[in-house]
Formats: C-alpha cells, sequence, structure tokens
C-alpha cells in the first residue's frame, strides 16, 4: 500500500541554520514525489516536485529509491520558511495523491 | 475558474445543525479530494472522487459525513447533526492525471473554516 511518513511533527532551527525535514514513502511502482508547503493563512501550494529537480526558495529535495526517501533540505534557514510542510506521494498510473501528517518548521531568530 | 473554490469560506453553525460545504475544482481536473486540517494538525483525508468511478470514502469519520460530485465536477460535503468536534477547515483539492512536468499536480483551494458552537 502506499504511504508516506514524516516522522517529526515540529522541528524547531535557528534563522541561518541548516535545516532538513524527512519524508519516507512506501510505493511499489514509480512514484512522483513533491513537497507542498502551506504558509500562514494562505493555502497550500507546491512548493518542489522530484520530477523538476529544482531548487525553490533555496530548498532541495533528492527522490532516494535505494532509501525509499525525499527530504527536503535547506542549507541557511530562514524565518520566513516558518510553515507547515507536507510530503506527498502520486504516480501516473493512479493519480491520486497520498499526503504525510506534515511538520511544522519553526525558525527562530 | 482559475484555480480551486470553495465556499463559504467561514460558517458558524450550532451544534446538531447540518452543513454544506461546495467545492468548484479546477475546470476539466477529473480528481477531486476532501481533506480536513484540524488547528494546529495535518491533513486528514476524507473522500476522493476520480471520473466516473466509485468514490474512496476510506476516510470519511462517521456516517454524519457525506460527499458527492455532480456531473464530474462540483462537489458538496454535507455533515449532518454537526458536534463541536467537526470543527476544522475543509479542503477540497483537485488534480489532473498528466506525464511529466506539465500534470500530475494537486490544486488545493483556501479552505472551509468550519465553526460548530
Amino acid at each position: 500500500a502506499q504511504r508516506v511518513t514524516q516522522p517529526e511533527k515540529l522541528l524547531s532551527v535557528f534563522k541561518g541554520a541548516p535545516v532538513e525535514l524527512k519524508c519516507n514513502y512506501s510505493y511499489s511502482g514509480s512514484p512522483e514525489l513533491f513537497w507542498y508547503v502551506q504558509y500562514s493563512r494562505q493555502r497550500l501550494q507546491l512548493l518542489l516536485r522530484h520530477i523538476s529537480r529544482e531548487s525553490i526558495k533555496g530548498f532541495t529535495a533528492d527522490l532516494n529509491k535505494g532509501e525509499t526517501s525525499f527530504h527536503l533540505k535547506k542549507p541557511f534557514a530562514q524565518e520566513e520558511d516558518s510553515a507547515m510542510y507536507y510530503c506527498a506521494l502520486s504516480s501516473y498510473n493512479f493519480n491520486k495523491f497520498y499526503f504525510g501528517s506534515g511538520t511544522k518548521l519553526n525558525v527562530k531568530p | 475558474g482559475a484555480g480551486v473554490s470553495q465556499s463559504p469560506s467561514n460558517k458558524v453553525t450550532e451544534k446538531g445543525k447540518d452543513v454544506e460545504l461546495r467545492c468548484d475544482p479546477i475546470s476539466g481536473h477529473t480528481a477531486l479530494y476532501w481533506y480536513r486540517q484540524s488547528l494546529g494538525q495535518g491533513l486528514e483525508f476524507l473522500i476522493y472522487f476520480q471520473g466516473n468511478s466509485a468514490p474512496d470514502k476510506s476516510g470519511l469519520p462517521s456516517d454524519r459525513f457525506s460527499a458527492e460530485r455532480t456531473g464530474g465536477s462540483v462537489s458538496t460535503l454535507t455533515i449532518q447533526r454537526t458536534q463541536q468536534e467537526d470543527s476544522a477547515v475543509y479542503l477540497c483539492a483537485s488534480s489532473l492525471r498528466a506525464r511529466g512536468e506539465s500534470g500530475n499536480t494537486i490544486y488545493f483551494g483556501e479552505g472551509s473554516w468550519l465553526t460548530v458552537v
């Protein structure tokens, strides 16, 4: 069965510190992995997707099929990065999205 | 429309009353989802519609919750005999099956904030 696991409910770091939000998944086919972000009082929006291999707002994520992980990383956290982050999995074959439980990132000044 | 539209944006209702929440997905999107987000909590999957297939209702918390999607477009989530624990933001999302970078992204509405008093 498809499943997305985000082990940390809350992650607090100081401004300028590196940050890594963990995401592990289970899926037997060829998944597409995403990170979605929800800033305070805004709608959930796409941050990045593994298929694009891009860096958005300094964040990157690499799909590691061996470890079935898609951790989100940023070398120097900023206060404006404080938000709720969700890892999600989907595939063209089934088009259903599965979300992790989310990690709240708090970047302290 | 340009994005997923939800109404009402805010709803205060008395315990025991029924409420209906509406979602208008992005035109042409075949998949529609309802999620619930309680204060400070993560996403809770409620129900999923995909084309003409039978919906996946596995996330509905009780038989007081139901949803339908008419004509493959607009969806209505109905909560009967509301309880205080139903207070939450109800999010609707839609997606389109497509390969590569042009598709298979899920888009969210701004949510309907429900308060049961």
